[in-house]
């Protein structure tokens, strides 16, 4: 069936350093999520990228969103403490709006 | 401020028992879901709703059934619980054609069943 994977599972940075998180599916996407929950909490919806090659800027994340549609990432500039917490990504399944989840990438941030 | 709303943020029951969580919306969506989340495994789909008394199996529906009687409220059914049951509970909720809103999930309940 289809698959939604993430790497890494787990990432340590320190503050102002930089972090990536990759998706990939199994199948095209006709679009991709990314969600967001911290320690404690529920993921929350960031953004959705639907175009081949999108590219997405929110503040110090970029999201971008493959030119075959079965891949993004997720990349934060200068992380801070505020950036921690595990990060989603999720694809929908083919004339569905049931999205896979992938397994997600915890990130912790190092003051 | 939008919101779902689970009924319970802690639960313990006992093996075997008849469990129900519950979930609202108030948001007048159309799909309601709910998933399971547990360590290294992110989030699995165990089964949604497009529609008031709709409902479809997702990945992991074994051990588990659902009733959906009004648009706003979804719930899930544990028919007997069981000890790898235990997990935290995930509502979510979106409009059935907002292709850019994502889901809104709900606090979560975790279960842990003795």
């Amino acid at each position: 069936g289809q698959q939604v994977m993430q790497i890494p599972q787990y990432q340590h940075v320190q503050e102002g350093e930089d972090f990536t998180t990759y998706c990939n599916s199994s199948t095209t996407l006709s679009n991709i999520q990314w969600y967001k929950q911290r320690p404690g909490g529920h993921p929350v919806f960031l953004i959705q990228l639907v175009k081949s090659g999108e590219v997405k800027k929110q503040k110090r994340l970029t999201f971008q969103f493959g030119e075959a549609k079965k891949n993004s990432s997720l990349h934060i500039t200068a992380t801070q403490t505020t950036d921690v917490g595990t990060y989603f990504c999720a694809g929908p399944t083919s004339g569905t709006y049931k999205y896979i989840f992938g397994t997600g990438t915890r990130l912790k941030v190092l003051a | 401020d939008v919101k779902v709303t689970q009924s319970s943020r802690y639960l313990v029951k006992r093996t075997g028992e008849k469990v129900f969580l519950e979930c609202v919306q108030d948001m007048d969506h159309e799909n309601m879901f709910w998933y399971r989340q547990d360590p290294g495994l992110g989030l699995r789909l165990i089964y949604f709703s497009y529609d008031v008394k709709m409902k479809e199996k997702g990945d992991i529906p074994e051990g588990y059934s659902v009733s959906r009687e009004k648009k706003e409220r979804f719930s899930l059914i544990l028919e007997s619980a069981s000890t790898n049951q235990t997990s935290m509970y995930l509502c979510a909720s979106s409009p059935f054609r907002e292709l850019n809103y994502g889901y809104t999930f709900g606090s979560g309940t975790r279960l842990t069943v003795v």
